[in-house]
């Protein structure tokens, strides 16, 4: 079965540090996700992105925060200067819709995010 | 703002043996979808069951049920013959069938243990 993957699965980095996390939604899939989840807490989403731009996110993703799909596979998040708050677990997902029930969302492994 | 909650951080269950996990949900809305994700220690979230709200029916996925309350917004799932691949963290989720959002809201996750 087709899977979302994430690169690296853990990255560590200094504060004030740019870092780049990677994803390979499923290869058919048109709506693309990241979510984050602090250690101990939920699930957040952070942002979708549809049709080469974002659809939908939260108050959590401000400036700090990018997405892009450089190239016909790869999904990317960029987190410029990075804050102490921002270690997380962040998730990639994709669905071939909105990710309703019919199209629901698939998960990669996750990138697991720590800044010193 | 729909809001998930799980109210059982922690539960435990002999293997063959049955469990159920609870979540409630908060929302005006009259039609949206459900879902339960599964957080193996390899961190990634696979889905295991999904509802729609308009759906009276109770999903069922094998070992996997649900019962859907909507009157009382409550979706809990039960796991029958539980077995040891069955402990994971496990999060219900809700996502709006109106509008243009497609984002999910997690709740805070129960973390399931089997015992041999």
């Amino acid at each position: 079965e087709p899977e979302v993957t994430q690169t690296p699965s853990h990255q560590v980095t200094q504060m004030g540090q740019e870092v780049i996390l990677r994803c390979v939604p499923i290869s058919n899939h048109l709506y693309f996700y990241w979510y984050r989840q602090i250690l101990g807490q939920k699930v957040e989403f952070l942002v979708s992105f549809y049709n080469n731009e974002i659809s939908e996110k939260s108050e959590i993703f401000d400036d700090q925060f990018s997405v892009e799909r450089p190239d016909g596979s790869n999904f990317t998040l960029k987190i410029r200067s990075t804050k102490l708050e921002d270690s997380a677990m962040y998730f990639c997902a994709s669905s071939y819709a909105g990710g309703s029930y019919n199209s629901p969302l698939h998960f990669g492994n996750g990138t697991r995010l720590t800044v010193t | 703002a729909q809001t998930v909650t799980q109210s059982q951080p922690e539960m435990s269950v002999q293997e063959a043996e049955t469990v159920t996990l609870s979540c409630t949900y908060d929302t005006s809305e009259s039609d949206y979808y459900l879902f339960w994700y599964k957080q193996p220690p390899s961190r990634q979230m696979i889905l295991v069951i999904r509802q729609e709200a308009y759906k009276q029916q109770n999903a069922t996925e094998n070992r996997f049920s649900v019962n859907f309350q909507k009157a009382a917004k409550s979706f809990s799932l039960k796991i029958s013959d539980s077995q040891l691949g069955d402990a994971a963290m496990y999060f219900c989720a809700y996502r709006s069938a109106m509008g243009a959002t497609n984002k999910l809201i997690f709740g805070t996750g129960t973390l399931l243990a089997v015992q041999p």
